[in-house]
């Protein structure tokens, strides 16, 4: 079947570094997309990986082992505003989004 | 680029009555659009998948009786939530890409419905 795991919910404080990890399984695969959602707003896009290795984009970068089936996002120098909810989505091979349940990320001052 | 608008943002409506939201591409042309709904604390769900110019595809469990959709441009889908019920008060968003790119996804800003 297909799935995709990610923590429900992280805090860290403000101006930390935080990594939130997913592993997924779809029937084929055409890369893995991390989306930042807000309480009450659509996703908005953050980051695209098909191939191994680290996307850098500013402050958050974005981890693809295709071996593993493993994905990460690294949010650094964090702000208040990051606080919101992080999907991971997986597309499989009739591209189609397969969904994580998000983490919702906690930022403390 | 690649701007993707919903109307309307928030509807309240009553029990049995009927709803359609729209769900446009403003910029570009969009092959193809995503219906999805998310109840609080949960995740996406995809209800459906749409084509221009052909019947949607609906994910198991979706009653396609109840949820039309109609794709009937490149630029402009639309979701009609029949007979509304209470359970149906969610948060649908459409999604849509560009003809030719078979990878992003372009949301829109959803639209919360309340049914009474």
């Amino acid at each position: 079947g297909q799935n995709i795991d990610q923590p429900t919910e992280m805090t860290a404080t403000e101006g930390a570094i935080v990594q939130i990890n997913c592993t997924y399984q779809t029937s084929g695969f055409n890369g893995l997309f991390w989306y930042q959602q807000h309480a009450g707003e659509a996703p908005t896009f953050l980051s695209y990986n098909v191939l191994d290795g680290l996307e850098e984009k500013g402050r958050f970068s974005s981890f693809l082992s295709r071996s593993k089936g493993y994905s990460y996002l690294l949010l650094k120098e964090l702000q208040m505003k990051d606080s919101a909810s992080y999907l991971c989505a997986s597309m499989d091979s009739n591209y189609q989004l397969i969904w994580g349940a998000g983490t919702k990320l906690i930022i403390k001052p | 680029g690649a701007v993707v608008s919903q109307h309307p943002s928030w509807v309240i409506c009553k029990s049995g009555t009927s709803v359609k939201i729209e769900c446009r591409s403003l910029d570009f042309q969009a092959t193809t659009m995503f219906w999805y709904r998310q109840f609080p604390k949960q995740s996406l769900m995809l209800m459906a998948t749409s084509n221009e110019g052909s019947k949607a595809t609906y994910e198991q469990g979706v009653e396609k009786d109840k949820f039309l959709i109609n794709h009937a441009s490149l630029t402009l889908s639309t979701l009609t939530v029949t007979s509304a019920h209470p359970e149906d008060s969610s948060f649908y968003i459409c999604s849509a890409k560009r003809e030719g790119d078979y990878n992003e996804q372009f949301f829109g800003p959803g639209t919360r419905l309340t049914v009474l």
